[in-house]
């Protein structure tokens, strides 16, 4: 089965720029998105097609890829920004698969 | 505003089902897919499958085929999602969720808060 594969865990201090990645053999053809989740609370989409910025999220959340690595940048990391991120995209044949996230710690 | 409010936490026996409703208010309930994922305690996010309420079409996770299956009432603007033959494993908070009609099916724009179902003996 498909998987997208990220790291478990990111550490940055306040003011520096967090890089979370995410790798998968489709991502060339499939767009990625990434939501950021919060103890106690439902995720939120910060990132849709591989780069684009849902209203109401904060500039300094970008997104880029480059053949089978996606990537999510926060730049200016915040202390508000420490939440599990988890990017979304899928295999070949459409079927849907999160990566298995990755614990942001702003230190 | 668009909110999905989901139903209250239950707890069944191994081998018994689940059913969770999520009422839809704030948009045309008819104009936009229902994902339903799930999410185990420390766990990640797990996709198990998403629901059209025009037609009531569905498409899910091959790992919950032949065990979920995903309703709506489009009269009272509610989606279901009924989980069978239920284990341990299967304990987790339930979301429902939009689908945000982008080009992959199960992306969401706006969630439910979430149900909790602990299957124990």
């Amino acid at each position: 089965s498909y998987e997208l594969t990220q790291p478990p865990s990111v550490s940055v201090s306040p003011g520096q720029t967090a890089r979370i990645t995410c790798s998968g053999d489709a991502l060339p053809k499939q767009y990625a998105y990434w939501y950021q989740q919060k103890p106690g609370q439902a995720p939120v989409l910060v990132i849709y097609k591989d780069s684009e910025r849902p209203s109401g999220i904060p500039e300094r959340f970008s997104g880029s890829s480059s053949g089978t690595t996606v990537t999510l940048t926060i730049s200016g990391v915040q202390a508000e920004d420490e939440a599990d991120y988890y990017c979304q995209s899928a295999d070949s044949s459409g079927t849907v698969v999160f990566g298995g996230g990755t614990k942001l710690t702003v230190l | 505003q668009v909110q999905l409010v989901q139903s209250g936490a239950e707890v069944k026996k191994p081998g018994a089902s689940v059913k969770v409703s999520c009422k839809a208010s704030g948009y045309t309930f008819t104009s936009y897919d229902i994902n339903w994922v799930r999410q185990a305690t420390g766990q990640g996010l797990e996709w198990m499958g998403w629901m059209n309420p025009n037609s009531g079409n569905t498409g899910y996770a091959q790992k919950f085929q032949g065990r979920v299956t995903m309703t709506r009432n489009t009269s009272i603007s509610t989606a279901y999602m009924e989980l069978s033959s239920l284990r341990s494993e299967d304990t987790a908070v339930y979301y429902c969720a939009r689908g945000a009609g982008y080009m992959v099916r199960g992306v969401s724009d706006y969630w439910g808060q979430g149900t909790l179902v602990t299957v124990s003996s």
